[in-house]
């Protein structure tokens, strides 16, 4: 069975940076073209993509997040991370990690969600 | 920026057919399909429709996809009390290196 849990802290503060842990389970990163992705969702908002990492290393980031955002694995831990750097109150919300199967261009697998509130 | 755009809103009665649209452009539908996601308010989205016509299993027949050039659209038929939710499209763009679009999102009201 895939599954994904999203984990991290749920307040922080302004200017400082959010890390986020993906954990999951049911699958391999190490399988050709796997991939994982990171998107959010502000309270009573749409979905933002935010960027995702493949099984080769490979990635790509919402160009909108201008740099401030960094996905990396710990392939061996079964782990993807989101770092997101000098946050600010129109960061918060919920952040999903989800599954890219391979050779396809969908997540078909969603964590639960992670709340996150950025204020002071 | 390309953008994908969805009706903000959408409602039908129990039993009728409902349709959500989604318009985007060649760089994006056109060149890859769409996916499209369910989101119960509260609850993460989930798969409903991908490569614009193609169901997950698990997903009852009366959820289906179309997609005609830049646009695609979701129907639903035979609507259920359970169907009410949100409904996201989505779509890889070529143009921004590998960058994901999602719609703005359609809420349906099941009346």
């Amino acid at each position: 069975q895939v599954t994904l849990k999203e984990s991290g802290p749920v307040l922080v503060r302004p200017t400082e940076t959010l890390t986020l842990t993906c954990m999951v389970a049911g699958f391999s990163l190490r399988n050709k073209r796997m991939g994982v992705s990171w998107i959010r969702q502000p309270p009573g908002k749409a979905l933002e993509w935010l960027g995702h990492i493949f099984s080769d290393d490979e990635k790509s980031y919402n160009m909108s997040l201008k740099s401030r955002v960094t996905i990396s694995k710990d392939t061996s831990k079964n782990r993807i991370f989101l770092t997101l750097t000098n946050v600010d109150p129109r960061d918060t919300g919920t952040y999903y990690c989800g599954r890219i199967p391979p050779k396809q261009l969908l997540v078909d697998n969603w964590g639960q969600g992670s709340l996150v509130i950025v204020s002071s | 920026q390309s953008v994908l755009t969805q009706p903000s809103s959408a409602s039908g009665a129990p039993g009728q057919r409902v349709t959500i649209s989604c318009s985007g452009s060649s760089s994006n539908i056109e060149e890859n399909g769409v996916n499209w996601y369910q989101q119960v308010p509260g609850t993460a989205p989930k798969l409903l429709i991908y490569n614009s016509d193609l169901r997950p299993s698990g997903v009852p027949d009366r959820f289906s996809g179309s997609k005609s050039g830049t646009s695609a659209s979701l129907a639903i038929s035979g609507l259920q009390s359970e169907d009410e939710a949100d409904y996201y499209c989505a779509a890889f763009d070529d143009t921004l290196n590998g960058h994901v679009l999602f719609g703005g999102g359609t809420k349906l009201t099941v009346l």
